[in-house]
């Protein structure tokens, strides 16, 4: 199994609205990402999970809440998001940080109202 | 932090001739350089990557140069087809722990039959 699994593939939201975005991975990788991506601009990075624990933060705004419950799933927590917030969110994982291929999900379009 | 620059923005080829893209990298320490190929509405996906001790890889229409003193690489895909046709991104990585990839701005490269 070479997936990673996002669900759901598109979500509208009030910015009174609180959802979560989910990814899965089965191929044993130790690191997690999740990235955002504004339509003809590179994906940016957002947090890194490495074994589980959050190793990077890119100065993330609060209304994003990520949680790695275990090697497999990486959520992020919406809440009180801001229409600008609008993007895909990509999750990605990797084998081990910062080394080798970034295998993507196919994100999660997030519409904010 | 490093700094990965990429150009062109947009090239446009006639099917059969040959499409070169261009990056370049500020952090002399980086020694992972993937390119990744996203087609519209679909995830990024790994095409060709190459590590810093090597200067050269090729995967059949696809190869990938890297000049580490010019902190420079390139994708150079021969006898180009409509289903190249894609934005590509560029990236960069140290793989030292808190850092990830940094991608380029990406290229939109149309191939016209």
């Amino acid at each position: 199994d070479t997936e990673v699994t996002q669900t759901p593939k598109h979500l509208v939201m009030g910015m009174t609205n609180k959802k979560s975005l989910k990814c899965e991975q089965h191929m044993g990788h130790r690191a997690m990402y999740w990235y955002k991506q504004k339509a003809k601009k590179p994906p940016e990075l957002m947090f890194v999970y490495s074994y589980e624990k959050l190793s990077i933060n890119e100065s993330v705004p609060s209304r994003f809440s990520p949680e790695c419950p275990n090697s497999s799933l990486l959520n992020l927590h919406l809440h009180a998001l801001q229409p600008e917030d609008s993007a895909l969110y990509l999750c990605a994982s990797s084998q081990f940080t910062n080394t080798g291929e970034l295998f993507f999900g196919e994100g999660s379009r997030l519409t904010v109202l | 932090g490093e700094n990965v620059e990429q150009h062109p923005s947009t090239l446009s080829v006639q099917e059969g001739d040959s499409a070169v893209i261009k990056c370049t990298y500020s952090d002399s320490a980086s020694n992972y350089f993937p390119w990744y190929k996203q087609e519209l509405g679909k995830r990024p996906q790994l095409i060709i990557d190459i590590r810093s001790n090597v200067g050269e890889k090729k995967d059949q229409r696809i190869a990938v140069t890297l000049n580490k003193t010019a902190k420079h690489f390139s994708l150079h895909i021969t006898e180009t087809q409509p289903e190249d046709s894609a934005v590509y991104f560029c990236a960069a990585s140290t793989g030292q722990a808190g850092t990830a990839l940094i991608f380029g701005k990406g290229t939109t490269l149309s191939v016209s039959s």
